[in-house]
Parts: structure tokens; C-alpha cells; sequence
């Protein structure tokens, strides 16, 4: 049963403290993105990955951080630096880089206090 | 700067009747077109795309049409059933952008049995 898996649904953190949002999927697709999503906004791009061992800054990366050592896996380090913190995180995939459909993840939503 | 609007952020349609969502783009360069699906907390689900050499692509009870000279598409979705209410979004690419998506806002459709 393929798919894109998040966990966990819900996180919560301290203010301060680095959290890192997990990302697998068991699609066999090349690229990998991050997107944030806040109340009554469209999605926003932090990071993406075309291929393992790349990726590129997006539209927000500010805060973020990524690594891409696995095909399968993407995961997204919020820093104590990211100033809002605070959003419903999606991870997404498609077959290739040239790609336009992208497949989600159900996201998790983070919480920090 | 919004480069795709939905202009409707919500919209309320009795069931089996239809239901029209559009989303206007001011970029030019777009050359790939895309709608999403999203329930409360869970992530976007792709339903249909249409490619600026078309005008109209269509697949079951949705369809895309796309006017490139207004730059303006629209998603009918026909009859609507109460299973269609959810947030819907518009994205829109080209390859010149790496392929990424822009997004909409997201119109909000409940269908009324």
C-alpha cells in the first residue's frame, strides 16, 4: 500500500527547542517537498528536493533546515531561529523532478508555546 | 503578490446541482494547471490538471476549463455530491520555475444535502 507517511499527527514543543517533522514515502519518487500551511492561506514552499543527497531553498526556508540521505526519506528540522513556528506542515512527492502532480501526506500539525 | 487568486472563499451549492470554482493567474509564463482537494487536518488530494495547449480536460464529475487570454480557469464539478465539500485549491506552474507550485487561497464548497 504506497504512500506518503507523517508523523506524528500532532507535536507540541517548547519555545526554543529544535523539532523535527518526519517524512517517508514508499512511492519510489524522486523529489521530495515541504510546504507550511497557516489559517486562511495557500500553501507555501520551504524546501524541496529533486534527487537524494539535493535539495533547494523555497519560498520561506528561513528557520528550516533539511537533509536528503535516503530516497525515501525527507525530513524537516524547525529551528528555534523560525520566528512562527506554529502551522499544519505538509510533505509531498512526486515521480520526478519534471513532474507537476504532487502527492501529499495527511501533515502534522505543530504546536509551539 | 498573488500570483493565483481564488476570489471566492467560500461557496454553497444544493446537492446534484453544479458547482464552479475559478481561480485567475497573472503570470503569463504558467504552462500547467492543477486542482486539489483538502479535507480539515489532512493533506491536499490531487483531482484533476489541465496543460495551457488545452482548454478543457475532464475526468468523471470534474471538469477543467481554462481561458488562457483571460487567464482564468474554473473546476465544475458535476452533479455535486455532499462528499465534495472541502476546501479546493488552485496551483499553477511552468517550467521555467523548476516546476513549482504556486497556490491559491482556496475556495471552501459545502454541498447541501
Amino acid at each position: 500500500d504506497g504512500g506518503i507517511t507523517q508523523s506524528p499527527k500532532y507535536l507540541f514543543r517548547k519555545e526554543g527547542q529544535n523539532v523535527t517533522l518526519s517524512c517517508e514515502q514508499n512511492l519510489n519518487h524522486d523529489a521530495m517537498y515541504w510546504y507550511r500551511q497557516d489559517p486562511g492561506q495557500g500553501l507555501r514552499l520551504i524546501y524541496y528536493s529533486q534527487i537524494v543527497n539535493d535539495f533547494q531553498k523555497g519560498d520561506i526556508a528561513e528557520g528550516y533546515s533539511v537533509s536528503r540521505e535516503k530516497k525515501e526519506s525527507f525530513p524537516l528540522t524547525v529551528t528555534s531561529a523560525q520566528k512562527n513556528p506554529t502551522a499544519f506542515y505538509l510533505c509531498a512527492s512526486s515521480i520526478r523532478a519534471g513532474t507537476y502532480e504532487q502527492y501529499f501526506g495527511p501533515g502534522t500539525r505543530l504546536t509551539v508555546t | 503578490d498573488q500570483q493565483v487568486k481564488q476570489n471566492s472563499p467560500s461557496l454553497s451549492v444544493q446537492e446534484g446541482r453544479i458547482s464552479i470554482l475559478n481561480c485567475d493567474y497573472t503570470n503569463s509564463m504558467f504552462d500547467y494547471f492543477l486542482w486539489y482537494k483538502k479535507y480539515p487536518a489532512e493533506g491536499p488530494t490531487f483531482l484533476i490538471s489541465i496543460s495551457s495547449i488545452k482548454d478543457k480536460n475532464e475526468d468523471g464529475r470534474f471538469t477543467v476549463f481554462l481561458n488562457k487570454s483571460a487567464k482564468h480557469l474554473s473546476l465544475h464539478i458535476v452533479p455535486s455530491q455532499p462528499g465534495d465539500s472541502a476546501v479546493y485549491f488552485c496551483a499553477a506552474a511552468n517550467a521555467g520555475n523548476n516546476r513549482k507550485l504556486i497556490w491559491g487561497l482556496g475556495t471552501s464548497l459545502g454541498v447541501n444535502p
